[in-house]
């Protein structure tokens, strides 16, 4: 079975710009969770969802948004890029709509120049 | 809130020497509390979880990790370390809704 898969593996972006991420879960997994990792740190959590619902949202600004579609992928947003915005964007899957068993993909290298 | 502190930024042992990972908790209730391993193309990867009963659980990959109230600690062990075993270490504590994670500890082996 394929595990959680992201794309692009790599992005980069000017300051201002918007970026698009996307992240498709495990076969049968309803739930999909977005963190951001900065070099060095460990991730942040950024938004959860669960049957195309909102279940949790993390410290980051209004510039970072998120959907879940009818077959359970998710896309995140973010509007008005800035450096601080460089960072490792990883997505996790799981079957409830609870973190407790996430598989998370290898994840969105975010470079903002 | 609930938080993780992983007070070992960096910690360097030999090959089949046993290791130690040191994981101190912040929460008044019992915690749900994990340990990831992140390695370079391999991605984070859950290596054991406590929800509630026994203290010692056991994980993947021969790890195993204690919980202890009275010093608010989640140490993750391993008797014998393998080369392959360098990576980084992530403490973790979980909510209904999320995943919040330490700062981690890098792992070096030496051979």
């Amino acid at each position: 079975d394929a595990g959680v898969t992201q794309s692009p593996t790599h992005l980069i972006k000017t300051r201002g710009q918007q970026v698009t991420l996307r992240c498709s879960p495990i076969s049968g997994h309803k739930s999909v969770s977005w963190y951001q990792q900065v070099l060095g740190q460990g991730p942040q959590f950024i938004f959860q969802y669960y049957e195309k619902e909102e279940r949790g949202r993390g410290n980051f600004p209004d510039r970072f948004s998120a959907r879940q579609f009818p077959n359970y992928s998710s896309e995140l947003n973010v509007n008005a890029l800035l450096l601080g915005d460089s960072a490792l964007y990883l997505c996790a899957s799981s079957l409830k709509g609870n973190p407790y068993e996430q598989y998370f993909g290898p994840g969105t290298r975010l470079t903002v120049t | 809130a609930q938080s993780v502190t992983q007070p070992d930024i960096h910690i360097t042992v030999s090959e089949g020497a046993s290791l130690e990972l040191r994981c101190n908790y912040s929460y008044g209730a019992t915690p749900y509390l994990f340990w990831y391993v992140q390695s370079p193309g391999q991605g984070l990867q859950l290596l054991l979880k406590y929800f509630s009963g026994d203290t010692l659980v056991q994980g993947i990959k021969g790890f195993e990790a204690e919980f202890k109230r009275s010093q608010s600690s989640f140490n993750l062990r391993k008797p014998s370390v393998h080369w392959s075993d360098a990576a980084e270490y992530f403490c973790v504590t979980g909510t209904a809704s999320k995943l919040t994670f330490g700062t981690g500890t890098r792992l070096q082996v030496t051979l």
